[in-house]
């Protein structure tokens, strides 16, 4: 049981450049989050999905789409990469309900140059 | 005013300290109350929860939330350096709302 996993660990780009970032769970959850954590500024939801095939907005969703297309993965895209989105990424996931705990994934530490 | 507050640190403190971290809120909605333990370049873990206001005790860690004033607290007995970490309150409405993280080292 892997939990929440996250590809890539690391990555570069040059502004302009495209990627995706993929977050995978093995939990069977419905809901999966994306966040971004910057220093002093402390997690800030970008999207989030509660189900396959649905997507919204969290609190800073500029420049970035995603897609849940299979109800484990959860993809996190940026079309033209921004120094402002140097950040480190987490994906986090959870059951359905009024409460249940959120797993997060180890991270993905991305730079834009 | 945010809807939640934390004192970012950072905080120092010996082994075996008890250390007391804690978050405001001004949004009365919110009804879980939840520290999550972030250790470097690792994703965070919950650490605990709670529902209403009152104490929860596990192990050497106690949480506390007092709903009239709107303010949790996370306190820490004997701390160890491997206590060493980023705290981070959060708080559930409809949505998962964290603080910005106290960064707490506990030296030996």
């Amino acid at each position: 049981n892997a939990g929440v996993t996250q590809t890539p660990k690391f990555r570069v780009l040059k502004t302009g450049q495209s990627m995706t970032l993929l977050c995978a769970q093995d939990m069977n959850h419905e809901y999966m989050y994306w966040y971004r954590q910057d220093p002093g500024m402390g997690l800030r939801l970008i999207h989030y999905s509660v189900g396959e095939g649905t997507t919204a907005k969290g609190e800073v969703p500029d420049g970035y789409n995603v897609s849940r297309l299979k109800k484990q993965n959860f993809l996190l895209g940026l079309e033209s990469a921004a120094p402002s989105q140097t950040s480190v990424y987490f994906c986090a996931s959870r059951a359905g309900g009024s409460y249940n705990e959120q797993f997060f994934g180890p991270g993905t530490r991305l730079t834009v140059l | 005013q945010k809807e939640v507050e934390q004192d970012p640190g950072p905080l120092s403190v010996p082994e075996g300290a008890i250390v007391s971290l804690n978050c405001t809120y001004s949004n009365s909605a919110f009804q879980y109350f939840m520290w999550y333990r972030q250790y470097s370049r690792k994703g965070p873990e919950l650490l605990m929860y709670t529902y209403s206001s009152g104490n929860k005790e596990d192990g050497r860690f106690t949480a506390q939330v007092d709903k009239s004033s709107k303010y949790i607290s996370l306190f820490i007995r004997d701390s160890q350096p491997s206590d060493s970490a980023t705290y981070l309150c959060a708080m559930i409405n409809y949505k998962l709302t964290f603080g910005k993280g106290t960064l707490l080292t506990v030296n030996p």
